[in-house]
């Protein structure tokens, strides 16, 4: 079945670093979205991407999605501590009509700030 | 304008035990989704409701049940509890515009123990 995976588990990084996690899906996607759990809380929606090798913003935020739309990536710019969480990718597969595909989420990157 | 909500927010069960959860929609959200969220892990999607029917369903046993109510409240139901169903389950919503494109808001969660 479609898999998708994502690194690293765990990032350790100084307030002011960059932080960056990579998702890629074992077949190609009709869109992908990204998602962020504070500790003890439930994920919320950062962004969808749907166009191959699309590039979207969001403040210190970026947001890719691969060419052959099977792999994308997060980059914060100047982590704050704000930025502390997990960020899961969440894959959709391409489908057929009268269906929704089903959103198959990444097992996520643990983000730790140090002040 | 209410978000989505959930209850019970912990649960205790034993083992083979049932449990019933419930989840109300975002306002103007139609369909339901849940997901079981195991420590450490991303969320795992267990079934989709829309119009009151089971549009897409993951790798969970036949022991996961689900429904949705004209007011696309939905419940999901786990009979004979294993002491692996302990997970955060989460319902998430969304609005059915389209067939692709539609971001998930997911509620605060509920935490089942199974001892």
């Amino acid at each position: 079945g479609q898999q998708v995976m994502q690194i690293p588990q765990y990032q350790h990084v100084q307030e002011g670093e960059d932080f960056t996690t990579y998702c890629n899906s074992s077949t190609t996607l009709s869109n992908i979205q990204w998602y962020k759990q504070r500790p003890g809380g439930h994920p919320v929606f950062l962004i969808q991407l749907v166009k191959s090798g699309e590039v979207k913003k969001q403040k210190r935020l970026t947001f890719q999605f691969g060419e052959a739309k099977k792999n994308s990536s997060l980059h914060i710019t100047a982590t704050q501590t704000t930025d502390v969480g997990t960020y899961f990718c969440a894959g959709r597969n391409v489908f057929g009509s009268g269906n929704t595909g089903k959103l198959i989420f990444g097992q996520g990157t643990t983000l730790q700030v140090k002040p | 304008d209410a978000g989505v909500t959930q209850s019970p927010t912990h649960l205790i069960k034993t083992r083979g035990q049932q449990v019933t959860l419930r989840c109300s929609p975002k306002s103007g959200h139609d369909t339901v989704s849940w997901y079981q969220q195991a420590l450490g892990q991303g969320p795992q999607f267990i079934f989709q409701y829309y119009e009151e029917e089971e549009r897409q369903r993951g790798n969970f046993p036949d022991r996961f049940s689900g429904h949705q109510f004209p007011n696309y409240s939905s419940e999901l139901n786990v009979n004979a509890l294993w002491l692996g169903d302990s997970a955060l389950y989460l319902c998430a919503s969304s609005l059915r515009r389209d067939l692709i494109s539609y971001e998930q808001y997911f509620g605060p969660g509920t935490r089942l123990t199974v001892t």
